[in-house]
C-alpha cells in the first residue's frame, strides 16, 4: 500500500483565495483525521470522520474551514477565504479503527501571503 | 477539556547519552500513543500503551504508562544521531481522538 496520500505537498496562495487540500486514506481504513501543525500550537485535530461521516468538527477553527469525505477513498479540506494565519502544515491521517495506530500522510505545507 | 503536556520542549544531548521525555495528562487516559517526527517529515507511530503501569521496550526505547494512567514517559538509552526528531505523545480518553502534546524536540550532538 502507498500509505496515506496528500496533495499538493506545497501550496502558496494569496490571502483571500480558496485553498483545497486533498487526502486519500489507506484502503480499508474507516477513520480519517485532519490535523494542523504549527510551532505555536503543535498538532491540532481539526476534524474526524468515521465511515465517511463527520463525527467531530469541533477543532475546525471557523466557518472558513470545511471538510468533506464523499467516499471511503477521498477527503478534502477547504479554506475559503484563506488568511496568513492559516499558514501551517496540514496532515491527513487514517486508521483501521478507533484508538488504533494512525498513519499520517506526508502533509501539505500551506503558505498564505 | 483534556490537556496533554510534554516536557521538556527541547533537549540537546551528546551522542551516547540517555534521553527522557515526559507526558502528563489533565485527565485519566484510556490509552497513550507515541509518535516520532523527523525534521521535515510526518509523525510515525511508535507504540501504544493501554494498561496501568505498562512498560514496553523497542530496542533502545522504553515506554512507560503511569499507574494512574495520567502520565507516560519515553526513555532512549545511548542516543544515536538517527534518534533526532520530535517525539509526540497522544492521549486518548475513551473516545476516538487523541490529544497530542506539543512534542519534545531531540537534538543529538555527534
Amino acid at each position: 500500500d502507498a500509505g496515506v496520500i496528500q496533495s499538493p505537498r506545497h501550496e502558496v496562495t494569496e490571502m483571500g483565495q480558496e485553498v483545497t487540500l486533498r487526502c486519500k486514506p489507506i484502503s480499508g481504513h474507516n477513520s480519517l483525521f485532519w490535523y494542523r501543525q504549527t510551532m505555536m500550537r503543535g498538532l491540532e485535530l481539526l476534524i474526524y470522520f468515521n465511515n465517511n461521516v463527520p463525527i467531530d468538527d469541533s477543532g475546525m477553527p471557523e466557518d472558513r474551514f470545511s471538510a468533506k469525505m464523499p467516499n471511503a477513498s477521498f477527503s478534502t479540506l477547504k479554506i475559503q477565504p484563506s488568511e496568513p494565519r492559516d499558514s501551517a502544515v496540514y496532515f491527513c491521517a487514517s486508521s483501521l479503527a478507533r484508538a488504533t495506530e494512525a498513519f499520517f500522510g506526508q502533509g501539505t505545507r500551506l503558505t498564505v501571503v | 477539556g483534556q490537556q496533554v503536556m510534554q516536557i521538556p520542549q527541547y533537549q540537546h544531548v551528546q551522542e551516547g547519552e540517555d534521553f527522557t521525555t515526559y507526558c502528563n495528562s489533565s485527565t485519566t487516559l484510556s490509552n497513550i500513543q507515541w509518535y516520532k517526527q523527523r525534521p521535515g517529515g510526518h509523525p510515525v507511530f511508535l507504540i501504544q500503551l493501554v494498561k496501568s503501569g505498562e512498560v514496553k521496550k523497542q530496542k533502545r526505547l522504553t515506554f512507560q504508562f503511569g499507574e494512574a494512567k495520567k502520565n507516560s514517559s519515553l526513555h532512549i538509552t545511548a542516543t544515536q544521531t538517527t534518534d533526532v526528531g520530535t517525539y509526540f505523545c497522544g492521549g486518548g480518553a475513551g473516545s476516538y481522538q487523541l490529544t497530542f502534546g506539543k512534542g519534545t524536540k531531540l537534538s543529538v550532538i555527534p
